[in-house]
């Protein structure tokens, strides 16, 4: 039962650490996509990438913000420095393009203090 | 103080009866369309999706009708079990919209006994 992959589940962190979220897609897609999800804002996409290239991280403040594809096996969403407004659950998910149907991981729920 | 969030819409119907969610999309080149369901801590799920060239699809338990003419989206489920609690997310792809996926706010759908 092939699934999106998410590490870790749960992290608390003080304002102004390092934050480094992970993904594994499910194999053989090549589009994987990060979305933010709070009360205020609902699910909101940060960033997404095909065949490890970015496509679009426009959704991403880029200050703090970088998400990367290291290999086709991993994504990463940092953010440096963490504030307390980045507290919300974030998730990864994978399809075969853009276009096609979205499979959500589980989730990182964020909580900054 | 007060909790200020999204205000999703809810709907409420009794064990048994059918539900019947509502989206409207804004975007005529819309060419493809999914429902997604997002348990209490679980990521949004895949549960039917349908294309422009169709105006009706079913899938065990649930049907989505496509109206290009008035761009309205509906989700029916039949029968609705406890297990159907949850916020229901429609999203399309915009053709125009760097080609992606867009999500809309979604409904909550609550189930009473």
């Amino acid at each position: 039962d092939a699934r999106v992959t998410q590490t870790p589940r749960h992290k608390v962190t003080e304002m102004g650490q390092e934050v480094t979220m992970r993904c594994q897609p499910i194999l053989g897609h090549n589009t994987v996509f990060w979305y933010r999800q709070t009360m205020m804002q609902g699910l909101e996409l940060l960033a997404y990438f095909r065949n490890r290239a970015p496509l679009d991280d426009s959704g991403m403040p880029k200050d703090r913000f970088s998400a990367e594809m290291p290999d086709a096996t991993l994504a990463t969403l940092k953010i440096q420095p963490s504030e307390p407004r980045d507290s919300a659950v974030y998730f990864c998910a994978s399809g075969l393009s853009p276009r096609e149907t979205q499979y959500f991981g589980p989730g990182t729920r964020l909580l900054v203090l | 103080g007060e909790s200020v969030g999204l205000h999703l819409p809810t709907l409420s119907v009794q064990e048994g009866d059918n539900s019947i969610i509502n989206c409207a999309y804004s975007n005529s080149a819309s060419d493809y369309f999914i429902w997604y369901k997002q348990e209490s801590g679980k990521g949004p799920q895949f549960i039917i999706d349908i294309r422009s060239n169709m105006d009706k699809r079913q899938g065990q338990r649930v049907t989505v009708l496509l109206n290009k003419t008035v761009k309205h989206l509906s989700l029916q489920i039949a029968a609705t079990q406890p297990g159907d609690s949850a916020v229901y997310f429609c999203a399309e792809n915009r053709p125009n919209r760097d080609d992606k996926i867009i999500f809309g706010k979604g409904t909550r759908l609550h189930i009473l006994p």
